[in-house]
């Protein structure tokens, strides 16, 4: 199977402060990374899809300015928190879109960031 | 657009009894359709997806999902639950046409095994 890293796995941030998430597809090439947020209790929210070599696709209601996504190799995508606050925390993950054909096409999900903003 | 509903945010089951998670989805195009489980501060794992042929998809751990396309429906089914099967499980759905497609997720149904 395919495998996703995030890095880190949990931070702790003082409002106000920027935060790089990264993830990583570890065995694959993916040109199209997904960034989703978890609140508690609830599903995961797609906030953009990052494409590699270019710039994210946002989705509507997520501030581009604050959630800085970069993706600059086949195999690396970050998502940057910009001056976190306390409403920012949230259970991030990734997803890596590996294409292989009509039956293999899927995303690989990451194990998730805890992003607490104190 | 699509969107996922999961009629039952959580269900309670002895173990060793069988259970069903509900999922219908809407559509105007053909899906494909996914269901992941996700345990306590972890990442998604896929279960089983359903891209075409046989309605009736195995996945990993006795999981089994059936495809109503008249129903609009992606129920998955265990026939006998472990402890260990405790955790959140979530139906997806996508767009099936070729290339990346977003992925809609369902509401989450968390799955409680009782000893």
């Amino acid at each position: 199977g395919a495998v996703v890293s995030q890095h880190p796995s949990r931070v702790i941030c003082k409002s106000g402060t920027s935060v790089k998430i990264e993830c990583r597809s570890l065995d694959f090439q993916a040109t199209t990374m997904f960034w989703y947020r978890q609140f508690p209790k609830q599903s995961l929210m797609l906030m953009a899809t990052s494409n590699e070599g270019s710039k994210a696709t946002y989705e509507q209601g997520v501030e581009k300015d604050k959630f800085l996504i970069n993706h600059a190799s086949l195999t690396l995508s970050t998502l940057t928190v910009t001056s976190a606050h306390p409403e920012d925390s949230s259970f991030y993950i990734c997803s890596a879109y590996k294409a292989g054909g009509a039956s293999t096409d899927t995303q690989y999900f990451g194990p998730g960031t805890r992003l607490t903003v104190l | 657009a699509q969107s996922v509903t999961q009629l039952d945010s959580q269900v309670p089951v002895f173990e060793e009894a069988p259970v069903e998670l509900r999922c219908n989805y809407s559509s105007s195009v053909s899906v494909y359709l996914f269901w992941y489980v996700q345990y306590p501060n972890q990442g998604l794992q896929l279960l089983l997806k359903y891209l075409s042929g046989s309605t009736l998809v195995k996945g990993i751990n006795g999981f089994e999902a059936e495809f109503n396309k008249s129903q609009t429906s992606f129920h998955l089914r265990k026939p006998s639950v472990h402890i260990s099967d405790t955790a959140e499980y979530f139906c997806a759905v996508s767009g099936a046409s070729g290339g990346y497609q977003k992925v809609t997720f369902g509401t989450g149904t968390k799955l409680q095994v009782i000893p």
